[in-house]
């Protein structure tokens, strides 16, 4: 059974059309991650949350946001998607304390027209 | 975090054992050597992970030199399946550290 769920697993939408992410968990895990991967490229971390503490990454554009509701679900908001944002957004959870492993979903690939 | 270096791809046989280099010559005395891999168009599975000591699971061997500056990941008997990119990293044991990923290698396995 499916441990990091992502939804939806392709998503299109328009230039400039805020478009939201969503990530759920039911390892009751205490980090969630965000990153993005594009094409042929290796991932790289966005944000994460370790537990209700936002870690943003010093490079990440403002025009990417996150929620963290409860400690189940996870949001990407992209408020004016780019051509340049089209790619794989890849969620994660870890349980968080010493050399913990992450859980990643299948990922929501992200189409932008 | 220290960086890694890995061949950009490999080939193996199906059925013989797959071993994929990594040097991690920085790498720091509380840093951890962790691999993972991407089978396409699926999200990054950890595979195993070891500080000083070799390491076995069900997935996977690592063997990590007495220096620590280099590792090998062994996939015992290769499959189709096990066709993938295989990501080396090296990371602290600090709450919430993030995966620094790097090229990887891109392990074909060939029947």
């Amino acid at each position: 059974d499916a441990m990091v769920i992502q939804n939806p697993r392709y998503q299109v939408t328009q230039f400039g059309k805020p478009v939201t992410l969503s990530c759920s968990q039911t390892l009751n895990h205490n980090v969630m991650y965000w990153y993005q991967q594009k094409s042929s490229q290796a991932p790289k971390l966005l944000f994460h949350y370790y537990d209700k503490d936002f870690n943003n990454e010093a490079d990440t554009p403002d025009n990417f946001q996150s929620r963290r509701p409860n400690t189940s679900f996870c949001f990407l908001d992209i408020r004016s998607p780019g051509l340049g944002d089209a790619a794989m957004y890849l969620c994660a959870t870890s349980r968080g304390g010493g050399p913990d492993i992450q859980y990643f979903g299948a990922g929501t690939r992200l189409s932008v027209l | 975090d220290a960086k890694t270096t890995q061949p950009p791809s490999m080939d193996c046989a199906e059925g013989r054992a797959a071993n994929l280099p990594c040097n991690h010559s920085t790498i720091s005395g509380n840093e951890y050597v962790y691999w993972y891999r991407q089978i396409h168009s699926q999200g990054p599975q950890y595979i195993i992970h070891g500080l000083k000591n070799n390491e076995t699971n069900e997935m996977a061997s690592l063997i990590i030199t007495e220096d620590r500056k280099s590792s090998t990941l062994i996939l015992p008997h290769a499959t189709l399946r096990d066709t993938a990119v295989y990501y080396c990293i090296v990371r602290r044991s600090v709450n919430g550290n993030k995966l620094v990923f790097g090229a990887g290698t891109i392990l074909r396995v060939k029947s």
